[in-house]
């Protein structure tokens, strides 16, 4: 069953604490993205990498960091740096002709 | 940077009504067009795209769009909704030569049965 995995589906971050959201993918795609998404606001581009070992700052970067160690993989920190984590965040991957595939998504919320 | 714009954020209607969710973006050049929709806890799918040759397109589920380059405008249409097209939909925007989609902000649609 191909598709994009991320876990976990609910979150909750303490002031102060980092976390780290899981995204996993086995549609053998070269691209990943993270976005965020607010009420009212679309989908906003956090993070995307285009190849392994590689990855570009997106419209809303600040108080977040990713990595990209294997193709499968594109795990996404929100740091304590980003004073404003609530929302759902959103993580795609894309074929040669931008066409995405989401996760169903994983919903972070502050305590 | 291009921007994406879609002028309805809430479109309330009852089935059998006839849809057009409008879409407009600013890139002037070469885009690749398309419509994405998140069905109540679903994950967000491709509705349909655009990248050259007939401008009207025709997706799944019976909805269409047509791009009108003259106007930077996609609009997403269905002549008759049903209940189950309540949706959140969403147009996106990729500029020629970049593979990453500016995103509008989203059209809420609820079909009352």
């Amino acid at each position: 069953d191909g598709g994009i995995t991320q876990s976990p589906k609910y979150l909750f971050r303490k002031e102060g604490q980092n976390v780290t959201l899981s995204c996993e993918q086995n549609l053998n795609h070269d691209a990943m993205y993270w976005y965020r998404q607010d009420p009212g606001q679309g989908l906003r581009l956090i993070y995307y990498s285009q190849i392994v070992n590689d990855f570009q700052k997106g419209d809303i970067a600040e108080g977040y960091s990713v990595s990209r160690e294997k193709k499968e993989s594109f795990p996404l920190t929100v740091t304590s740096a980003q004073k404003n984590p609530t929302a759902f965040y959103l993580c795609a991957s894309s074929t040669a002709k931008n066409i995405q595939y989401f996760g169903a998504g994983t919903r972070l919320s502050v305590l | 940077a291009q921007s994406v714009s879609q002028h309805n954020h809430h479109v309330i209607l009852s089935e059998a009504a006839s849809l057009e969710l409008g879409c407009n973006y600013s890139y002037g050049g070469t885009v690749n067009l398309f419509w994405y929709v998140q069905y109540p806890g679903q994950h967000l799918q491709l509705l349909l795209k655009y990248f050259s040759g007939d401008p009207l397109v025709k997706g799944i589920k019976g909805f269409e769009a047509e791009f009108i380059k003259s106007k930077f405008s996609f609009n997403l249409r269905k002549p008759s909704v049903q209940w189950s097209d309540t949706a959140e939909y969403f147009c996106a925007v990729a500029s020629g030569g970049s593979y990453i989609p500016t995103f509008g902000r989203g059209t809420s649609l609820i079909v009352h049965p």
